[in-house]
């Protein structure tokens, strides 16, 4: 049984640039989160998602952020016109059901030039 | 203040030692988490407790709701178990979303 997939490792973009981050969750699985890890800072909650449905986004930023779980296909979280401040790792977390344990992906590590 | 404060910062130990991590947090909360983050940066979760102990193989998870603290200990502690040894709560009603600690770098020595 795999575990939570993440797509790229790594991405570099410039800034302006859009980027767009994959999760696929482990098999069963219909609860996403997506975690932020600045540099030299800690992990902080950014959304909640239920298959099709976004639960909870009070860690998103208000503008350029957005994030969706699509019936078919990975949960896809997706950043306009990055600038510098939005290097990160970004983590993905699954669980089967709410209030159950995370399983969480290998990041995404953004570089923005 | 953060609502998940670790104690140390860092933690430098010998090969063997018995090792102690600690939590408190300042929210009522539904559960709470232990984390281990490698120097490659992939996160493995270690223990989901909401009450009393917890153990596998060297590690042993505590918690204490009414004092609003939680242990980790390693026995017999290695160098491979050197990693970043994050807390995480689930502050009740609030969604399962996770609240973070910033985390102890444990180094063990050889």
């Amino acid at each position: 049984n795999a575990g939570v997939m993440q797509n790229p490792r790594h991405l570099v973009r410039r800034r302006g640039q859009e980027a767009r981050l994959r999760c696929s969750p482990m098999k069963g699985h219909s609860h996403v989160y997506w975690y932020r890890q600045l540099p030299e800072e800690g992990l902080k909650f950014m959304v909640y998602l239920q298959k099709e449905n976004i639960i909870d986004e009070s860690g998103m930023p208000k503008e350029r952020f957005s994030a969706e779980f699509p019936k078919e296909g990975p949960s896809i979280l997706r950043i306009q016109q990055v600038v510098r401040g939005d290097s990160a790792a970004y983590f993905c977390a699954s669980s089967l059901l709410a209030a159950h344990e995370q399983f969480f992906g290998p990041g995404t590590r953004l570089t923005v030039l | 203040k953060n609502e998940v404060e670790q104690s140390p910062q860092n933690l430098t130990a010998q090969e063997g030692e018995f090792i102690t991590i600690n939590c408190s947090y300042s929210v009522g909360i539904s559960a709470l988490h232990w984390l281990q983050q490698h120097p490659g940066g992939g996160i493995v979760s270690l223990f989901m407790l909401s009450s009393g102990k917890k153990k596998h193989g060297r590690l042993i998870a505590t918690i204490n709701i009414q004092e609003k603290h939680s242990s980790l200990h390693i026995t017999a502690s290695h160098p491979r178990d050197s990693a970043v040894y994050i807390c995480a709560v689930e502050v009740a009603g609030a969604n399962s979303k996770l609240t973070f600690g910033k985390g102890i770098t444990l180094s063990v020595r050889p």
